[in-house]
């Protein structure tokens, strides 16, 4: 089965700088790669995802690259702000239409220092 | 988005008793949902696939007896932990993908605390 693993597992940026997350996956076949932003005791919520017919997206200060060949795939977020602390997951799915199950990193837990 | 709920959001019962979590998606609907635990600082694990009409998938290592799914609609599936125990205490979430925007939302989670 699918393996993800996400490094760094805790991340404390200065506000204002970037944070980088970096996840891998072991399954050949994901083509979905989400990635989710949970605060304490809340749902995850999605921030932004790729696909695997694309190598970046970004929605404002939130972008992901994905590099399949090496099986790697980032959530960079730029201009961080106090609001943006929370845990952080990656995931990954062999289904394009978010139909399969995911299969999610162990979770950053990211700290803005004001 | 698409909105999925569950209910209840909390629930506190004694051991050995049963227990059940719904899960609704409200505008739209899901021929399957996901059920998750996630125990505290913890990753999300996937407990089961949950099919409308047919029977649950469930992860290697999930008792089926134990974890009790059923999708009774279009828009709800059940989570029924039986014969609760302290060590099922977490976090249960479900999802469901909409067709409309192909990807997964998040019900908002069921704590689960077995005294």
């Amino acid at each position: 089965g699918e393996n993800v693993e996400q490094h760094p597992s805790t991340l404390s940026v200065q506000e204002g700088d970037s944070a980088v997350i970096k996840c891998t996956y072991s399954d050949s076949a994901s083509n979905y790669f989400p990635w989710y932003k949970q605060e304490l005791g809340k749902r995850p919520q999605l921030i932004i995802d790729i696909r695997s017919n694309v190598g970046e997206k970004k929605d404002q200060r939130i972008a992901v690259t994905l590099n399949k060949t090496a099986k790697h795939f980032s959530l960079h977020i730029t201009e961080t702000q106090p609001e943006d602390s929370a845990v952080y997951f990656c995931a990954a799915s062999r289904g394009n239409f978010g139909n399969e199950k995911l299969t999610f990193g162990t979770g950053t837990r990211l700290t803005i220092i004001p | 988005g698409a909105v999925v709920s569950q209910h209840p959001s909390w629930v506190i019962c004694k051991s050995g008793t049963s227990v059940k979590i719904e899960c609704r998606s409200l505008d739209f609907q899901a021929t399957t949902m996901f059920w998750y635990r996630q125990f505290p600082k913890q990753s999300l694990m996937l407990m089961a696939t949950s099919n409308e009409g047919s029977k649950a998938t469930y992860e290697q290592g999930v008792e089926k007896d134990k974890f009790l799914i059923n999708h009774a609609s279009l828009t709800l599936s059940t989570l029924t932990v039986t014969s609760a125990h302290p060590e099922d205490s977490s976090f249960y979430i479900c999802s469901a993908p909409s067709g409309r925007t192909d990807t997964q939302y998040f019900g908002p989670g069921t704590r689960l605390t077995v005294l």
